[in-house]
């Protein structure tokens, strides 16, 4: 069973840090692009970042461009988010999916939440 | 970037009732859409892609039409497992890639 599983969640404050893992099982994890798409409370879907499965290609939305690093550990099946800078606005559930084709998210993480809160 | 726009914002359906829901792009994204499902405290399906494949696994009474900037959800005889938020999703011009804002279908 493919399953994607986000840590590292938590309560931060502002201008924090934090970094989010995300445990993948069930399949080659060296050959999918993966992304991070965030929910902030009462609010929709918001793509975050894109990595490619080798790593060479990353992407990020402007609101976290510069603030946000994704990385991948293709020999331990995880895909990393380093949140810096953290600002209220950042405050979502993080979720990671893997892409079953050009921007197709499937499937998707469970979630970890992030609060920016003094 | 191209922005998506669902409606209506909720919809009240009763069980067994048809549902249609909306979807608009800025700009053309050709058959580019998706259409995920996301219950509360679940991760987020993938229902529909390529404005009308059904994803693996998804019942026939989810269907998907459109292309260019007009989308259209329906999902026929509504159960009681498909009242969730239901998002379209552009991936025809990226980064970034977007989403709308969602539909709730709640039960009348």
């Amino acid at each position: 069973e493919v399953q994607l599983v986000e840590s590292g969640g938590g309560l931060v404050k502002p201008g924090g840090s934090l970094r989010l893992s995300c445990a993948a099982s069930g399949f080659t994890f060296s050959s999918y692009n993966l992304n991070w798409v965030r929910q902030a409370p009462g609010k929709g879907l918001e793509w975050v970042s894109f990595i490619s499965y080798n790593g060479n290609y990353i992407s990020y939305a402007d609101s976290v461009k510069g603030r946000f690093t994704i990385s991948r550990d293709n020999a331990k099946n995880s895909l990393y988010l380093q949140m810096n800078s953290l600002r209220a606005e950042d405050t979502a559930v993080y979720y990671c999916a893997r892409e079953r084709d050009t921007g197709l998210f499937d499937p998707w993480g469970q979630g970890t939440l992030v609060t920016v809160s003094s | 970037e191209i922005v998506m726009t669902q409606s209506p914002a909720t919809l009240s359906v009763s069980p067994g009732e048809r549902a249609t829901l909306s979807c608009r792009a800025s700009q053309s994204v050709s058959s580019n859409l998706a259409w995920y499902q996301h219950k509360p405290g679940q991760a987020p399906r993938l229902l529909i892609y390529g404005a009308s494949t059904r994803a693996t696994g998804i019942p026939a009474r989810f269907s998907g039409s459109g292309s260019g900037a007009e989308f259209t959800l329906t999902i026929s005889s509504l159960q009681s497992e498909d009242f969730a938020v239901y998002y379209c999703q552009q991936y025809n011009n990226w980064p970034p890639f977007t989403f709308g804002q969602g539909t709730k279908l709640e039960i009348k």
